[in-house]
């Protein structure tokens, strides 16, 4: 059974192109996130939802939109896709999102190139 | 913004060696946690510490969070190959939101 699913795990695409990346979390958590990770291996927060709520929105380009259509899933759409937007995104899932031992659940990952 | 630096950045190390992996930051925060990702795959908790100077044991493991709760180290000792990967540190506010410091990438080789 898979903690926290993400799909596609390999996107390759075109500069100007538009992409989603499904993330979705079987845990029954209240908190979801997206974080990017570049080739440095940096990991960077975007955006923390709470029972759909936006919660934590980092500066991020607002070509990024999240969408919660429930606590289950946070889904990453972008738009006008950049070169600089190559990465891995990940997904992860928390109990609450507030206490300050919970630990983060994250997914496999979902390699975006974009050309 | 909280920033966590880790040191050293590459290590790469014969097994059965020991090694220590730091992660200092100017700002204090409310607990620490480490991560271990393997290639391909996503962080994995290995511990949270709470208290100043509280320390915890995991097999070879012993991470250490410092007394003014603005740095923590991981030391490992007798390296294996298994234990080749991404080490990150995250340190926690007192609303619970994570900055993760920039990672230090163990190789241990047989």
């Amino acid at each position: 059974d898979t903690a926290v699913s993400q799909t596609p795990k390999y996107l390759v695409t075109q500069m100007g192109n538009d992409k989603s990346i499904k993330c979705e979390q079987n845990l029954g958590h209240d908190t979801m996130y997206w974080y990017k990770q570049d080739s440095k291996k940096f990991l960077k927060i975007m955006f923390s939802y709470n029972n759909k709520e936006l919660i934590i929105n980092e500066t991020v380009p607002n070509r990024f939109s999240p969408k919660s259509p429930d606590k289950a899933h946070l889904n990453l759409h972008i738009n006008s896709l950049e070169l600089g937007d190559s990465a891995v995104y990940f997904c992860a899932s928390s109990h609450s999102g507030t206490a300050i031992q919970e630990t983060q659940y994250f997914g496999p990952g979902t390699r975006l190139l974009v050309l | 913004t909280q920033l966590l630096e880790q040191s050293p950045q590459f290590l790469s190390i014969q097994e059965g060696e020991n090694l220590t992996v730091y992660c200092n930051s100017s700002s204090v925060f409310s607990s620490l946690q480490w991560y271990r990702q393997e290639p391909g795959e996503g962080p994995v908790l290995l511990v949270t510490v709470v208290t100043g100077g509280e320390v915890k044991k995991l097999k070879r493991l012993t991470f250490q969070f410092g007394d003014a709760r603005k740095d923590s180290s991981l030391h490992i000792t007798a390296a294996q190959p298994g234990d080749t990967g991404l080490y990150l540190c995250a340190g926690a506010n007192n609303a619970g939101k994570s900055t993760f410091g920039d990672g230090t990438t163990l190789t241990v080789k047989p």
